[in-house]
């Protein structure tokens, strides 16, 4: 069965670069999740989508921003990187009247 | 509001003894809650849910958890661990916000060591 598919996998950045994530949900999932996972730390939800508008915002900083397009797929920018923002970052999406969130394998950012 | 306590950050078991990992959750409504696994370098898997069906759950690789309303908990057990089972483990809680689900808070897991 087709998984939630985040790319890339690895990215390494400099401080005060930007850098953008992809995640392509599940077919026909129309929901989107952001989390982002400090090392050695539970993940912390930052932003989700539902049809294409965004429907939930948790500590997600203003230098990102994200976005869910026509075809579901999503992304996840970040500007002006900071250190503290190495960590991975994951994707999760769920189908509207369903009872499951599935995640990606998620993005590792390096910001050196 | 909705939180999860997990009770002990790390857990360490003999090869084939049972396995008994705590989530005690805070929720303002029913609530949906979810094991997941977490191996090295790896991603979230989904080991077992709660979703109002029935309060045991059972899950993949022998796991199976409780859901315990008159004590807020959704403990996770197997019977006999095995090698294969040491990773980290999160217990997370979600609602039903109509059209979809909410966001998934989650504990701050358990680090399941598994000795030969």
């Amino acid at each position: 069965a087709a998984g939630v598919i985040q790319s890339p996998r690895h990215l390494i950045k400099e401080k005060r670069e930007t850098a953008t994530l992809k995640c392509y949900p599940i077919p026909r999932h129309d929901t989107v999740y952001w989390y982002q996972q400090g090392p050695g730390q539970d993940p912390q939800f930052l932003i989700s989508f539902y049809e294409k508008m965004q429907s939930d915002k948790g500590s997600i900083p203003d230098r990102f921003s994200a976005q869910q397009f026509s075809d579901y797929h999503s992304e996840l920018n970040m500007s002006s990187l900071e250190l503290g923002d190495s960590a991975l970052y994951f994707c999760a999406s769920s189908l509207s009247g369903g009872n499951t969130i599935y995640f990606g394998e998620g993005s590792w950012l390096t910001v050196v | 509001a909705q939180s999860v306590t997990q009770l002990g950050s790390h857990v360490s078991v003999s090869e084939g003894t049972p396995v008994l990992l705590r989530c005690n959750y805070s929720s303002s409504v029913p609530p949906y809650l979810f094991w997941y696994v977490q191996y090295p370098n790896q991603g979230l898997q989904l080991l077992l849910k709660y979703t109002s069906a029935a309060t045991l759950v059972k899950g993949i690789n022998g796991f199976e958890a409780e859901f315990k309303k008159s004590e807020t908990s959704f403990h996770l057990t197997k019977p006999s661990a095995h090698m294969s089972d040491a990773a980290e483990y999160f217990c997370a809680v979600s609602e039903d916000r109509g059209s979809t689900l909410g966001r998934l808070y989650f504990g701050r897991g358990t680090q399941l060591t598994v000795w030969p």
